[in-house]
């Protein structure tokens, strides 16, 4: 199947300071890429779906100043948390689909954050 | 918001016995979606299910689909302790464009 990465797979951080983190589909363009967050022992809920050369387009509820997400080419979708708070500790998840085959997505490994 | 919502939400079985986990949304789909996640990892596609049809297999899962209950149903057979996950139902909303709405999860314990 298709390989989505991710980019780090944890990081720790001091409050205040950014985050980010990369999501690479390794083996197919993806025009699309979409962003969840994940809170321990629930479901992901979608923040933003991110489309290769056009402005992300956000959930309700999730501030795209706080979340800047940039799709800058087919392989490569970037979710920076800005000024982390201890609030934003998080499991985030990215998943694309392939240009080609539309409906099956492709999950990255995830990416836990802790904001200290 | 939440589309999909599983039942159980937590299942216990032993080794060998079929686990059947049940899915119910609200809205008109495209399609219907099941994965697996394991503790802490990312997700792992299983099967995906269109609006149009009513059942699908693969290996040892199997799917159906009532559109007119607005439900899904996986199924595992001969379930094996490396099947120990949290799955999750995802729709896919018609005219969403690929955009998946996630059900809350059913955490499955197969005991060896």
């Amino acid at each position: 199947g298709a390989v989505v990465s991710q980019h780090p797979s944890r990081v720790i951080c001091k409050s205040g300071t950014s985050v980010k983190i990369e999501c690479r589909s390794l083996d197919f363009q993806a025009t699309t890429m979409f962003w969840y967050r994940q809170f321990p022992k629930q479901s992901l809920m979608l923040m933003a779906t991110s489309n290769e050369g056009s402005k992300a387009t956000y959930e309700q509820g999730v501030e795209k100043d706080k979340f800047l997400i940039n799709h800058a080419s087919l392989t490569l979708s970037t979710l920076t948390v800005t000024s982390a708070h201890p609030e934003d500790s998080s499991f985030y998840i990215c998943s694309s689909n392939r240009r080609t085959l539309q409906e099956t997505q492709y999950f990255g490994p995830g990416t836990r954050l802790l904001v200290l | 918001s939440q589309q999909g919502e599983e039942d159980p939400q937590a299942l216990s079985i032993q080794e060998g016995e079929n686990a059947t986990m049940n899915c119910s949304y609200k809205t008109s789909i495209n399609n219907l979606q099941w994965y697996r996640q394991n503790s802490g990892r990312g997700l792992v596609h299983l099967i995906l299910i269109r609006s149009n049809e009513r059942e699908k297999h693969s290996g040892r899962l199997r799917v159906t689909l009532d559109t007119s209950k607005k439900s899904s149903s996986l199924l595992i057979t001969a379930s094996r302790a490396a099947d120990t996950a949290s799955y999750f139902c995802a729709t896919e909303v018609a005219g969403a464009n690929s955009k998946l709405t996630f059900g809350k999860g059913i955490t499955l314990s197969v005991r060896p």
